[in-house]
């Protein structure tokens, strides 16, 4: 079974559009993140959720808009996409509950965007 | 700001062979975790092995075991008995004890040759 899932897993698309990126967990997890991974490989952390609640928003331009339906669910909806958003977005979960020091990340397959 | 360098952009090692990837981070917390991720081309994250900061003895993960030097604030990787599926990139990462967040270094390219 699929711990961590997103869709779609590749995604082209022209410049100005608006498009989302879904990712769902099964793994009971409290906490869900988004990270963006660029052409260099870099990766860095964009938002984090703690049960429907954003708790990290790493200046990350206000047409990238996350959204949590519920706990297992984490989506990322951006507006008026550029060349510059072309990367590889990942989503992630974690436990979150400190006292468990369960504090391992488990990623999902990533979704590679390409704006042209 | 916690940061994490990799300086090492690229390593290549023969089959069979151990190679060592360097990693340091920088933080003013004294518990804290650390990982070692791989990313084989599939890209997807695979976590390698991890390091609790409160932890004195390096963690080990069957081939794969850390020196972890607290004091120095160094994080190195070392593969024994290197095999052809362990190319990839590989990531060293620190996340605070409230785990809200993974810090990544640059990441290394790790080739096997046969």
């Amino acid at each position: 079974d699929t711990a961590v899932s997103q869709t779609p897993k590749y995604l082209v698309t022209q410049m100005g559009n608006d498009k989302s990126i879904k990712c769902e967990q099964n793994l009971g997890h409290d906490t869900m993140y988004w990270y963006k991974q660029d052409s260099k490989k870099f990766l860095k952390i964009m938002f984090s959720y703690n049960n429907k609640e954003l708790i990290i928003n790493e200046t990350v331009p206000n047409r990238f808009s996350p959204k949590s339906p519920d706990k297992a669910h984490l989506n990322l909806h951006i507006n008026s996409l550029e060349l510059g958003d072309s990367a590889v977005y990942f989503c992630a979960s974690t436990r979150g509950d400190i006292p468990d020091h369960d504090y391992e990340q488990y990623f999902g397959p990533g979704t590679r965007l390409t704006v042209t | 700001a916690q940061t994490v360098t990799q300086s090492q952009p690229e390593m290549s090692v023969q089959e069979a062979e151990t190679v060592t990837l360097s990693c340091t981070y920088d933080t003013s917390e004294s518990d804290y975790y650390l990982f070692w991720y791989k990313q084989p081309p599939s890209r997807q994250m695979i976590l390698v092995i991890r390091q609790e900061a409160y932890k004195q003895q390096n963690a080990t993960e069957n081939r794969f075991s850390v020196n972890f030097q607290k004091a120095a604030k160094s994080f190195s990787l070392k593969i024994s008995d290197s095999q052809l599926g362990d190319a990839a990139m590989y990531f060293c990462a620190y996340s605070d004890t409230s785990g809200s967040r993974l810090t990544f270094g640059e990441g290394t390219q790790l080739t096997v040759n046969p």
